[in-house]
């Protein structure tokens, strides 16, 4: 059955430092994959996707994620993080098919120290 | 890019009551749309997917009867929590499919926040 696992329930990061938010996922072939980021009391804001071709993706707001096929990863990162940045971040993989079904992992929960 | 609503944003209600939640696609015609529940600290449950003009399918364990699902056109879908109690007390967020768009990409509504007393 297809799943998306965000190993990290919550992360604390500097203002500037890097960031990695990591996501596996199990699906039967090759995924549809999304970022979502939500801010409290929000919807959730594409960040970026992967359907196919390149494996390093760009998304909006300097984020970026790289598909690894050989691992089943999809994680997210950015070089220096801002601290409104702060929210909940979802991982998510798209069911191929009529359905267009997305299935969500946990959440990560970003706080971000001055 | 697309956009989606819903309204109300807030609702508060007493228990045994009904209360409506509408999802409008403001700029693109959405054949699909989806109903998410999510309880604090939690991801996104998908409750049931919305057809225009044919009868929403459930996910397992969501009562049919009690979140009933109506996409009567195009743009509009709403979802209709009957005899509502303090345990259906949660944020319902819908999301659309633009079929302009790429594969699978929902938009996402804002959300509303329904408390039953």
């Amino acid at each position: 059955a297809q799943s998306v696992t965000q190993p990290d329930i919550h992360i604390t990061v500097s203002e500037g430092a890097s960031l990695e938010l990591r996501c596996n996922y199990s699906y039967g072939a090759t995924p549809y994959l999304f970022w979502y980021v939500q801010s409290p009391g929000q919807g959730l804001q594409l960040l970026l996707k992967y359907f196919s071709g390149d494996t390093l993706v760009q998304g909006i707001k300097g984020f970026e994620a790289e598909f690894k096929r050989s691992q089943s990863s999809f994680n997210l990162r950015k070089p220096s993080v801002h601290w409104s940045d702060a929210a909940e971040y979802f991982c998510a993989v798209g069911v191929k098919g009529n359905t267009g079904k997305l299935i969500f992992g946990q959440g990560t929960t970003l706080q971000v120290k001055p | 890019g697309a956009v989606v609503s819903q309204h109300p944003s807030r609702v508060i209600c007493k228990s045994g009551t009904s209360v409506k939640i509408e999802c409008r696609s403001l700029d693109f015609q959405a054949t699909t749309m989806f109903w998410y529940r999510q309880f604090p600290k939690q991801s996104l449950m998908l409750m049931a997917t919305s057809n225009e003009g044919s009868k929403a399918t459930y996910e397992q364990g969501v009562e049919k009867d009690k979140f009933l699902i109506n996409h009567a056109s195009l743009t509009l879908s709403t979802l209709t929590v009957t005899s509502a109690h303090p345990e259906d007390s949660s944020f319902y967020i819908c999301s659309a499919s633009d079929p302009g768009a790429s594969y699978n990409e929902q938009f996402f509504g804002p959300g509303t926040r329904l408390t039953v007393l």
